[in-house]
């Protein structure tokens, strides 16, 4: 079945930065599309940036444009986000989910990330 | 951007009882492939949002027949034909015509 599992969030200072990991198994990474979207506590969700499977072909959400960066590893099936220069309004829980023809259809559990001095 | 608006932000509902959400965009989802692009996800409390209705109408792998998405152009509707107790939860409407996705604000489901 398919997992998704995140890991990498924490408590950081503004202005640092994280490296957010997702472990991707029960079908074929290489094969799809992978995005990540966040949700401020108690807010809703903003999706954050996508990534095609070959990666080459990446967009991200005008908030975090030039301050994120996603990536993949598809031999050891793994999403990634490098998040830097890190805002208070960055605080959320990120989760990874799949793009498949049905669009965001399996999301991981997420990881929190905190901002705060 | 495009923006999406749910109403209401908020519904009591006794078990057995129907429930409708609606979900508006701020443009047309109808894409020039045919398809519309428009989603409804449910989370949980404590747990990521899990898809239940691509595509207007149809239901994810496992989704329960209660559960029915209707709806054109910009105007949608996610119904639950009974409420049961494990439907609580958020409910979201997502579209994904162009980037960036955008969700609605949630309806926040709860039983009596």
């Amino acid at each position: 079945q398919v997992q998704l599992v995140e890991s990498g969030g924490g408590l950081v200072k503004p202005g640092g930065s994280l490296r957010l990991s997702c472990a991707a198994s029960g079908f074929t990474f290489s094969d799809y599309y992978m995005s990540w979207i966040r949700q401020a506590p108690g807010k809703g969700l903003e999706w954050v940036s996508y990534i095609s499977g070959s990666g080459t072909t990446i967009y991200y959400a005008d908030s975090v444009k030039g301050r994120f960066t996603i990536s993949r590893d598809n031999a050891k099936n793994s999403l990634y986000l490098q998040v830097n220069s890190l805002r208070a309004e960055d605080t959320a829980v990120y989760f990874c989910a799949r793009n498949a023809i049905t669009d965001l259809d399996y999301w991981g559990q997420g990881t929190l990330v905190t901002v705060s001095s | 951007d495009i923006v999406m608006t749910q109403t209401p932000l908020s519904l009591s509902v006794t078990p057995g009882q129907p429930a409708s959400i609606s979900c508006k965009s701020g443009q047309s989802l109808l894409h020039s492939d045919g398809k519309t692009y428009l989603y409804w996800y449910l989370q949980k409390p404590g747990q990521p949002p899990q898809l239940l209705i691509y595509e207007v109408s149809n239901r994810f792998s496992g989704v329960p027949d209660r559960f029915s998405g209707s709806g054109s152009g910009t105007d949608f509707t996610l119904k639950i034909s009974r409420v049961e107790a494990e439907d609580v939860g958020v409910y979201y409407c997502m579209h994904s015509i162009e980037l960036p996705r955008t969700f609605g604000q949630g309806t926040k489901v709860e039983i009596k």
